[in-house]
């Protein structure tokens, strides 16, 4: 069981290049998250998804685009990278009841380290 | 806006020792309350989960508890070893809606001293 797989686990980008982060789960979990994480601020929630085809905008989402075309993945796009966006990006999943919380643990990938020049 | 504060924001302590982690959070109207481990490089790994109606959850030698109506979290660790060296982060749900959207404390980062 692999649970939450993220890929690619580091990068470096050049200021104003893009790419993708993806995650994908095997929990067949409805809900996923994007969170970055940077030094003395905690996690911030960037982009979430309730289900297949559904998205909507965390806390930071400004520079970040995501999609959900199948429900195991989640995808991260960084349209024109900059150096702000330097961070590590976790991706996370949980289970839903009946399209609300199930109030159940939620589990985290391993890290994407993303650092922008 | 729900705010999580954790203190301290380090700790080092000798093995052996138990240690009591702090975290507090501004809106008490919580579905839940999470701690999780992260260690160097790594994700976050799931140690504790307490309902809003719960007091206190108990894994081996981790103890959390929660007074909501004061919006205050304790972690417990019991006869720490240098193994529990890590960064600890609890995280609040709020109350039960479309999506869970947790915010975050900065953490604690505790060493174990041999």
């Amino acid at each position: 069981n692999a649970g939450v797989t993220q890929t690619p686990k580091f990068r470096v980008l050049k200021t104003g290049q893009s790419m993708t982060l993806l995650c994908a789960q095997d929990m067949n979990h409805e809900y996923m998250y994007w969170y970055r994480q940077d030094p003395g601020m905690g996690l911030r929630l960037i982009h979430y998804s309730v289900g297949e085809g559904t998205t909507a905008k965390g806390e930071v989402p400004d520079g970040y685009n995501v999609s959900r075309l199948k429900k195991q993945n989640f995808l991260l796009g960084l349209e024109s990278a900059a150096p702000s966006q330097t961070s590590v990006y976790f991706c996370a999943s949980s289970y839903s009841v009946g399209g609300q919380s199930s109030g159940n643990t939620i589990y985290f990938g391993e890290g994407s380290w993303l650092t922008v020049v | 806006k729900q705010e999580v504060t954790q203190i301290p924001a380090a700790l080092s302590v000798p093995e052996g020792e138990n240690l009591v982690l702090n975290c507090s959070f501004t809106d008490s109207a919580i579905y839940n309350l999470q701690w999780f481990r992260q260690d160097p490089g790594k994700g976050l790994t799931s140690l504790l989960l307490i309902q809003s109606s719960q007091r206190e959850q108990t894994s081996g030698r981790l103890n959390a508890s929660l007074d909501k109506s004061s919006g205050r979290s304790t972690l417990y660790i019991a006869a720490s070893q240098p193994g529990d060296s890590a960064t600890y982060l609890c995280a609040v749900r709020p109350q039960k809606s479309s999506g869970d959207k947790l915010t975050f404390g900065t953490g604690t980062r505790l060493a174990v001293r041999p």
